[in-house]
């Protein structure tokens, strides 16, 4: 079963609007988990890494202010998208290390964000 | 930074035949390198990883090996079946997964016929 569950499966938001999609683990805590957007027939792209109490990193060419994450508890990171833009859907998903070793990476669903 | 390359992009069997995807990554530290099968609409599905410790990791059909000293590692299925058809995913990770994000290779898309 998933070990790494995100909400909403997707969803449709009007132009300048904002969205939320969280990441929860399950049954285990995550002090870090990551943030990818995929486009079509394309790989995952990380977005930013998510830090339990502290703040998110971004990678290089991501608008912080516009992809707001916070990661408040040890089992949910959710991230933001801010005034979304049509350029904006996408399909997001998340990862969590867990495993016996704690170092196995594990996906959530994905999220698939349309904006009109 | 690590950068993966992923060949081919696209790849084409007859069932029950073998699919071999290949991978390199580019800095000697990775040390952890998994590989993920994605269907059209899900997010990735872990299917097998190696860690850079190891050479060869098998389970069932689905083999991975790993050359550090060429910098590559291959995923191997047999007795391929139409459901195995999915786009598979290599990654590397310079730290390790627990604190490392995965750079990804840009993918495969596996067409298994029946």
């Amino acid at each position: 079963g998933a070990v790494v569950s995100q909400h909403p499966s997707w969803v449709i938001c009007k132009s300048g609007t904002s969205v939320k999609i969280e990441c929860r683990s399950l049954d285990f805590q995550a002090t870090t988990m990551f943030w990818y957007r995929q486009f079509p027939k394309q790989s995952l792209m990380l977005m930013a890494t998510s830090n339990e109490g502290s703040k998110a990193t971004y990678e290089q060419g991501v608008e912080k202010d516009k992809f707001l994450i916070n990661h408040a508890s040890l089992t949910l990171s959710t991230l933001t998208v801010t005034s979304a833009h049509p350029e904006d859907s996408s399909f997001y998903i998340c990862s969590a290390p867990t495993g016996t070793k704690g170092d196995t990476i594990y996906f959530g669903e994905g999220s698939w964000l349309t904006v009109v | 930074g690590e950068n993966v390359e992923q060949h081919p992009s696209t790849l084409s069997v007859q069932e029950g035949d073998s699919a071999v995807i290949k991978c390199t990554y580019s800095d000697s530290a990775s040390n952890y390198f998994p590989w993920y099968k994605q269907e059209l609409g899900k997010g990735p599905q872990l299917i097998i990883d190696i860690r850079s410790n190891v050479g060869e990791k098998k389970d069932q059909r689905i083999a991975v090996t790993l050359n550090k000293t060429a910098k590559h590692f291959s995923l191997h299925i047999t007795e391929t079946q139409p459901e195995d058809s999915a786009v598979y995913f290599c990654a590397a990770s310079l730290y390790g997964g627990s604190q490392g994000n995965l750079i990804f290779g840009k993918g495969t898309k596996l067409s298994v016929k029946p």
